[in-house]
């Protein structure tokens, strides 16, 4: 089916271990973004990306990296992981104006 | 900067009656689009409705409807005849239309429905 799969679905991380989430759309979407979703906060960007090979800062970027180095896949890295990272992550992608498609989250700890 | 209120953390609403949820949003920007989203309980983020600031008229889709007031910036949901299976958190969200980054977010609403 097509759309956005996110993986993995849940981690449980110790601090300072790094991790890669990955992000996968099929629907040649040219735009891509990493979110997170914190209780009370709704969810804020921590960067997208408008094309292969580009990338740039969201609103809480600190701590993140990421990677676009195929169209279809969005890479979120953690590299020194911190309590404070614990989250739950989205994923999106976008074609038009107002066709966003999310993913179905990654839950992550951080202890 | 853009900046969505959504004051409500919590509604309860019975069965079969219509419920709004409260969205204001605050921009210096002409053009712009307005979101809903539904998160229910297994953690996915399902598309609801969307309203461009320059549509005439108020956006529907199925039960769900946008009342929105532009001068008075706010972008209220409705909900006909709720259903149990409307017990969610919603979110508002907005985007201007040349910016090719963010939704900004509301801090939700949970809704639940009362058989």
């Amino acid at each position: 089916n097509a759309g956005v799969t996110q993986t993995p679905k849940f981690r449980v991380l110790k601090t300072g271990q790094s991790m890669t989430l990955l992000c996968a759309q099929d629907m040649n979407h040219e735009y891509m973004y990493w979110y997170r979703q914190d209780p009370g906060m709704g969810l804020r960007l921590i960067h997208y990306s408008v094309g292969e090979g580009t990338t740039a800062k969201g609103e809480v970027p600190d701590g993140y990296n990421v990677s676009r180095l195929k169209k279809q896949n969005f890479l979120l890295g953690l590299e020194s992981a911190a309590p404070s990272q614990t989250s739950v992550y989205f994923c999106a992608s976008r074609l038009d104006s107002y066709g966003y498609t999310f993913g179905s989250g990654t839950r992550l700890t951080v202890v | 900067a853009q900046k969505i209120t959504q004051t409500q953390p919590g509604m309860f609403v019975q069965e079969k009656e219509a419920v709004t949820l409260d969205c204001t949003y605050d921009t210096s920007d002409q053009s712009y689009g307005l979101f809903w989203y539904k998160q229910p309980s297994s953690g996915e983020m399902i598309f609801l409705i969307y309203q461009g600031s320059y549509d005439e008229q108020n956006a529907t889709e199925g039960r769900y409807s946008l009342n929105f007031q532009k001068a008075r910036k706010s972008a209220n949901l409705v909900i006909s005849a709720s259903q149990l299976g409307d017990s969610a958190m919603y979110f508002c969200a907005m985007r201007p239309r040349r910016s090719v980054e963010k939704l900004t977010f509301g801090t939700g609403t949970r809704l639940t429905i009362i058989p």
